[in-house]
């Protein structure tokens, strides 16, 4: 079975500090798209991208935000100066031709 | 801009009974998906649902999608503790790759 990594597991951050989360996507697989879970609260679309591009971002997903594939291989979600309320699961989703979604088990990310 | 709510937001059955939760949403969507999720980890795929009148099955669960209502149920039969999760619907915004999620349903089953 496929499988999306993502690292690291856990962050704990200063409010105000830049975090990197990291998703390792399936070989192949070309659509991603990042997602964020507060704590117990439903589960926010942030950001798709394909080919090197966003295709579309959420709301949410301001100037703070930015994604890449910097080594044409990992996806990354960077967040510049974080913020209280950024606390929350990140969770990265990866897709090939097709409807099947694979999900990466998720960053939770604390900041103090 | 599409919403989509469910119902129950808590749910605790007994083994071996029969319920279903219920997700609507405001607007034309091209597609319905469920997930599971268990405390602490990422979401599950149960089921993708295209067209009016989808029905799809997986064991003891079932979903089915009604575009005209713009409702998808997803049905438990015979319920077992293995089910107890909190349960997802989402909806694909038309034209959009935007995914709205509902808040989910946090289903027990009790012994």
């Amino acid at each position: 079975e496929p499988e999306v990594t993502q690292t690291p597991s856990h962050q704990v951050t200063q409010m105000g500090q830049e975090v990197i989360l990291r998703c390792v996507p399936i070989s192949n697989h070309l659509y991603f798209y990042w997602y964020r879970q507060i704590l117990g609260q439903k589960v926010e679309f942030l950001v798709s991208f394909y080919n090197n591009e966003i295709s579309e971002k959420s709301e949410i997903f301001d100037d703070q935000f930015s994604v890449e594939r910097p080594d044409g291989s990992n996806f990354t979600l960077k967040i510049r100066s974080t913020k209280l309320e950024d606390s929350a699961m990140y969770f990265c989703e990866n897709r090939g031709i097709g409807e099947t979604q694979y999900f990466g088990p998720g960053t939770r990310l604390l900041v103090l | 801009e599409l919403k989509v709510e469910q119902n129950p937001l808590f749910l605790s059955m007994q083994e071996g009974k029969n319920y279903t939760i219920y997700c609507n949403y405001s607007t034309t969507s091209d597609r319905l998906y469920w997930y599971r999720q268990d405390p602490g980890k990422s979401l599950e795929s149960l089921f993708v649902l295209l067209s009016n009148g989808a029905v799809k099955q997986e064991g003891r669960l079932m979903a089915s999608l009604d575009t005209k209502a713009r409702l998808s149920t997803l049905h438990i039969t015979a319920a077992v503790h293995d089910l107890s999760a909190t349960y997802f619907c989402a909806a694909l915004q038309g034209g959009s790759e935007k995914l709205v999620f509902g808040k989910g349903t946090k289903l027990t089953v009790n012994p």
